[in-house]
């Protein structure tokens, strides 16, 4: 029973350009959560996302930063026109069904902004 | 506001015992969760509580007062492998999970 995936594990762009974060959750969840973490730092709340919904945003940026969660495919984090301070693990979690329940952690992508 | 405070870093002796606290004031309470996160790796579920008191798994345990918004993760007969990062995290009830910033444990020889 695979785990969460996320893919790149690492990713490298200069700035301006975009970057684009993908997130398979474990099988059977329907609940994304994305997460930054600077190093040495806690993780930091971006997104919320159900199956075709966005439930909460409200720890990502209004500009430039927009996440999905199709219904068929994988969750998706995009940061256009990336800047230097972009550089940071994003990592993805999922969890089941009901009002709560462990989150289970992507192993990150690493994006490093030239 | 959401706010979870824990101590940034500890040290401790191989064989010792440690307590991690964490203090938190959310706006709603649905659960605290305790994570394991050795670097450049993702973070890992150790515990989870809802109601007070102490819940033991192992060399680990993980007690909770909602009374008081706070909780400590104990850790016992340390090993070099459990030097690592350990965040608190709340359930905020608004299907937010919140994190603190982590405390650092380093386990020495």
């Amino acid at each position: 029973n695979a785990g969460v995936m996320q893919n790149p594990r690492h990713l490298v762009r200069r700035r301006g350009q975009e970057a684009r974060l993908r997130c398979s959750p474990m099988k059977g969840h329907s609940h994304v959560y994305w997460y930054r973490q600077l190093p040495e730092e806690g993780l930091k709340f971006m997104v919320y996302l159900q199956k075709e919904n966005i439930i909460d945003e409200s720890g990502m940026p209004k500009e430039r930063f927009s996440a999905e969660f199709p219904k068929e495919g994988p969750s998706i984090l995009r940061i256009q026109q990336v800047v230097r301070g972009d550089s940071a693990a994003y990592f993805c979690a999922s969890r089941g069904q009901g009002n709560t329940g462990e989150l289970f952690f992507g192993e990150g992508s690493r994006l490093t902004v030239l | 506001g959401q706010n979870i405070d824990q101590p940034t870093e500890m040290t401790a002796t191989e064989g010792a015992i440690v307590q991690i606290n964490c203090t938190y004031q959310t706006s709603g309470f649905n659960g605290l969760f305790w994570y394991q996160q050795h670097a450049g790796e993702a973070p890992t579920f150790l515990s989870y509580n809802v109601l007070d008191g102490l819940e033991e798994k192992g060399r680990f345990s993980s007690f909770l007062s909602r009374s008081k918004g706070y909780s400590y993760l104990l850790l016992k007969e340390l090993q070099m492998k459990d030097s690592a990062s350990y965040l608190c995290a709340v359930d905020s009830g608004t299907y937010k999970y919140i994190f603190g910033t982590g405390t650092r444990l380093k386990v020495l020889a």
